[in-house]
């Protein structure tokens, strides 16, 4: 069960577009298409902003997208607004019935 | 609303036991499987165990099998964990969280956590 593998920070100005990738392996990032995003803000709670992949929960901005190749699936922020930095961790189900979270990464508005 | 509460953290020392709680209301919680995911202050998101709807599968992360036990009480609509030989590894904020419909596999609603701190 190890950690899936997340940049540790990215970052871009405001209006830009950025992504954040998230590798796993054969048995959970590339074996299911269950791989979702969650968004936490300093002192907050984690956030479901991506789920199955590229599926969006109401009320979530669709500048936030996600996609998936092979072992790698991807988080992207479109149109980057301030209210954006947080940081950003993946999760996947895996072979075992169990669940893993990425490393996380920050993600920084200049 | 959808709501999650936990209960039961504290300062316990290594070796010792600790039980928490999670009190859910707002959706038919017979309806849904629930688990538990932890956060060492400053640090990431670990995964650590859930159990489904009726209790009949009870998952674990290898950091915590046969040291924690998963259970909930549908009548209760409650999920507790109880952690057994606790170490200093296993402090951190721990989240009771919902999973979504039927065979999703994603968490939508979170609690706010309960602080657990493995100390002499």
């Amino acid at each position: 069960q190890s950690a899936l593998t997340q940049p540790a920070s990215v970052s871009g100005s405001p209006g830009q577009s950025i992504t954040i990738s998230c590798t796993g392996t054969s048995t959970d990032v590339g074996g299911y298409n269950y791989v979702s995003w969650y968004q936490q803000h300093p002192g907050k709670v984690p956030k479901l902003i991506i789920y199955d992949v590229s599926e969006r929960p109401s009320g979530v901005s669709n500048r936030f997208s996600g996609s998936k190749s092979g072992n790698t699936a991807s988080l992207t922020i479109s149109g980057l607004q301030a209210e954006d930095e947080a940081d950003y961790y993946c999760s996947s189900y895996t072979s075992t019935y169990t669940y893993v979270f990425g490393t996380g990464t920050k993600v920084t508005v200049l | 609303e959808v709501q999650l509460v936990e209960s039961g953290g504290g300062l316990v020392q290594p070796g010792r036991s600790l039980r928490l709680s999670c009190a859910a209301s707002g959706f038919n919680f017979n309806d849904y499987a629930i688990h538990w995911v932890r956060q060492t202050p400053g640090k990431g998101l670990e995964w650590v165990s859930g159990i489904s709807r009726d209790s009949g599968s009870k998952v674990y992360a290898d950091s915590v099998k046969g040291r924690f036990t998963i259970s909930r009480d549908n009548a209760q609509n409650s999920v507790y964990v109880q952690m057994n030989s606790l170490r200093p590894e296993d402090t951190a904020f721990y989240y009771c969280v919902k999973r979504g419909p039927a065979a999703d596999r994603y968490f939508d609603y979170w609690g706010q956590g309960t602080l657990v701190t493995v100390s002499s």
